[in-house]
């Protein structure tokens, strides 16, 4: 079974540029995740999505950052325009569901360099 | 959120037993200890987890304590391949879904 494919592995921009990170989960996973993760430290949740909805976005900057997940399955992160503090790993994680049970199964992550 | 905490590193050798503790004092009844580790250069990988009884898989084995507010993560025998980074996280199943990441422990493994 394919695990959570996450591209582009690296990206190196620069600051005030857009850049888009996609995510594609594990086949019947309903529940997506996406975290940042810096250097050193553990993964932060950005957002959950609950199929289409995003259930959890609390942690999410929204001037500068968007997500979407479009018919429930591959997911796009969005951050415009880029600033040197966003340079970390971002992570897309899936899920059967969101019960206590459910184990999260996550992508190699993207590490976004910002210049 | 109803945070953990463990030791920031540990160090052990190899083909011996390795004990990784976390504190998990204001732990609510409905709350799942999960286990994962994250290798150099990848995501995290689902290790193990419980709720109160004694855990047992072919990666490791998860003892938890009998007032659920600490538990261990025990690789009976460590092997280089195992020096990551070790996360004790709590899933929730009124708010599942949320799952806080600290900054974990650090294990090495020494040949």
């Amino acid at each position: 079974e394919a695990g959570v494919v996450q591209s582009p592995r690296y990206k190196i921009i620069e600051k005030k540029q857009p850049v888009a990170f996609w995510c594609n989960p594990i086949s019947g996973h309903n529940t997506l995740y996406w975290y940042l993760q810096n250097l050193g430290q553990g993964p932060e949740l950005l957002i959950r999505y609950e199929n289409e909805e995003a259930v959890d976005d609390s942690q999410l900057p929204k001037d500068r950052f968007s997500a979407e997940r479009l018919k429930g399955v591959d997911s796009t992160l969005k951050i415009q325009p880029a600033e040197l503090g966003d340079s970390a790993v971002y992570l897309c994680a899936s899920s059967l569901g969101s019960w206590g049970t459910d184990t999260q199964y996550f992508g190699p992550g993207t590490r976004l360099t910002v210049l | 959120d109803a945070k953990t905490t463990q030791p920031n590193s540990m160090e052990s050798n190899e083909e011996e037993p390795v004990h990784l503790p976390c504190n998990h004092s204001t732990i609510s009844g409905t709350d799942y200890i999960h286990w994962y580790r994250q290798l150099p250069s990848q995501g995290p990988e689902y290790v193990i987890h419980g709720l109160t009884s004694n855990v047992n898989n072919r990666m490791a084995s998860l003892a938890i304590a009998e007032d659920r507010k600490s538990s261990t993560l025990i690789l009976h025998r460590a092997t280089l391949r195992d020096a990551a980074v070790y996360y004790c996280i709590l899933r929730d199943i009124p708010n599942a879904g949320k799952s806080t990441f600290g900054d974990g422990t650090t294990l090495t493994v020494k040949p």
